[in-house]
């Protein structure tokens, strides 16, 4: 099974400041037909999950353009450019390459 | 627009079985594979079971293999868990969400409903 590790699992940033979430996979996410299916998500308080990014870099209609995703193979990053108070939540890589697995979570607060 | 909303959680004992519903509109349901994903109280996000657009392909966590079934119902735009010897480990927030073309979309995602397994 594909273990994904986020780090860190918490992230206290200061407003207008960057952020950046680590994840590591256990195993490559290029999969046989060449695309790497790793997607993040956003889950504020009480809502259910919204997608940021999926295969690695590409941002969903309607996010910031101050998230970016990159990385490849079994190293990936999320990118936030300047903290923004509507990004507080948790965030998760999943991937999609070996069925599906989530990281554990980072959750990002207001320091 | 776009909807996905589950129904069917509750209360119920260990050993017991219950069925969850995600009613699906606002798009092609019988054109997309969909998923379950459950998340306990306080804890994140785990991937349950997945089904393809027309039911051929089934696949579950391991945890779930045996007592749980994933299904749909394309005439009724509707996905369906069925879980049963439900366990206290199975309590969650299950969502429904949608993929296309075994691509890991995961773009939709409903309200999710609360299973809680207590005696």
């Amino acid at each position: 099974d594909v273990v994904m590790t986020q780090s860190p699992l918490s992230l206290p940033v200061t407003l207008g400041q960057p952020a950046s979430i680590s994840c590591r996979s256990s195993q490559s996410l290029v999969s046989s037909d060449g695309n790497t299916y790793l997607n993040w998500f956003q889950q504020r308080p009480g809502q259910s999950p919204r997608r940021l990014i999926y295969r690695v870099s590409n941002r969903d209609s309607g996010v910031p353009d101050r998230f970016s995703g990159s990385g490849s193979g079994t190293d990936f990053t999320l990118e936030i450019s300047r903290v923004e108070a509507e990004d507080v939540g948790v965030y998760y890589c999943m991937q999609g390459t070996h069925l599906y697995t989530f990281g554990q979570g980072t959750k990002l607060e207001i320091k | 627009q776009l909807q996905l909303v589950e129904s069917g959680g509750g209360v119920v004992q260990p050993g017991r079985s219950l069925r969850l519903s995600c009613a699906a509109s606002g798009f092609t349901f019988s054109s997309y594979d969909m998923h379950w994903v459950r998340q306990a109280p306080g804890k994140g996000l785990e991937w349950v079971a997945g089904i393809w657009f027309d039911g051929s392909n089934k696949n579950y966590v391991d945890s779930v293999k045996g007592r749980f079934t994933i299904s749909r119902d394309n005439s009724k735009n509707t996905l369906y868990l069925q879980m049963n010897s439900l366990r206290a480990e199975d309590t969650a927030v299950y969502y429904c969400a949608r993929d296309f073309a075994a691509a890991a979309y995961f773009d939709y995602w409903g309200q999710g409903t609360l299973v809680t397994v207590s005696s």
